[in-house]
């Protein structure tokens, strides 16, 4: 399968742990992004990564989340002192060259903070 | 800034007939593109179909097709002989292709039932 994969589908946490999810795009794909999904809303944009370069971030990504993507390859997305707030579903995706391309996306993983 | 505005939170129709769901948008730019995605329970999401805002001509995938009306700034989707396959969150996503921002902005979604 040569789809976007993320690990893992489902994390619970307590309530100031920190949590790491990883995203494996597409191989080709020099764009990665990733978005937010709470429970009967759609996905809402966080940042995204040209190559290993992050090129615009989210309001809503406050100073607890932190992305990384290395070597412009997989992206890490790492959310310090968790709250309850941050449960929801965090979906990537992937993309080549040009803007008219579609967005691949991922299963996502949901985050359950207690 | 953009936003995208689905009214319908939830729709439903028989197998085989057909079935129209509404999104409209609000943005300053001319230069853009509209997507319509679906997402099946507990499955990714994936691309139905996709409008450049410079195309007058409404785009059509098989059983797929969208009304685009960019001065109403409408962008509705209608899926022809539905099928229970069908069945799934439909999200209207809008793109502004100018340079910059990247990120799709997307509407709340359409809970689409399909009856046997």
């Amino acid at each position: 399968d040569t789809g976007v994969s993320q690990d893992p589908r489902h994390k619970i946490t307590k309530r100031g742990q920190n949590v790491t999810f990883r995203c494996d795009p597409i191989s080709e794909h020099n764009r990665l992004y990733w978005y937010r999904q709470t429970l009967g809303q759609g996905p809402e944009f966080l940042t995204y990564f040209q190559n290993e370069a992050q090129l615009e971030k989210s309001r809503l990504l406050s100073d607890r989340f932190s992305a990384e993507r290395p070597k412009g390859s997989f992206s890490t997305l790492e959310i310090q002192r968790t709250e309850q707030g941050d449960s929801a579903m965090y979906l990537c995706a992937s993309k080549g060259q040009g803007w008219a391309n579609e967005q691949f996306f991922g299963p996502g993983t949901r985050l359950t903070v207690l | 800034a953009q936003t995208v505005t689905q009214s319908q939170p939830e729709m439903s129709v028989q197998e085989a007939e057909t079935v129209t769901l509404s999104c409209t948008y609000d943005t300053s730019e001319s230069d853009y593109y509209l997507f319509w995605y679906k997402q099946p329970p507990s499955r990714q999401m994936i691309l139905v179909i996709r409008q450049e805002a410079y195309k007058q001509q409404n785009a059509t995938e098989n059983r797929f097709s969208v009304n685009f009306q960019k001065a109403a700034k409408s962008f509705s989707l209608k899926i022809s002989d539905s099928q229970l396959g069908d069945a799934a969150m439909y999200f209207c996503a809008y793109l502004y292709s100018g340079g910059g921002a990247d990120g799709l902005t997307f509407g709340k979604g359409t809970h689409l039932i399909i009856q046997p």
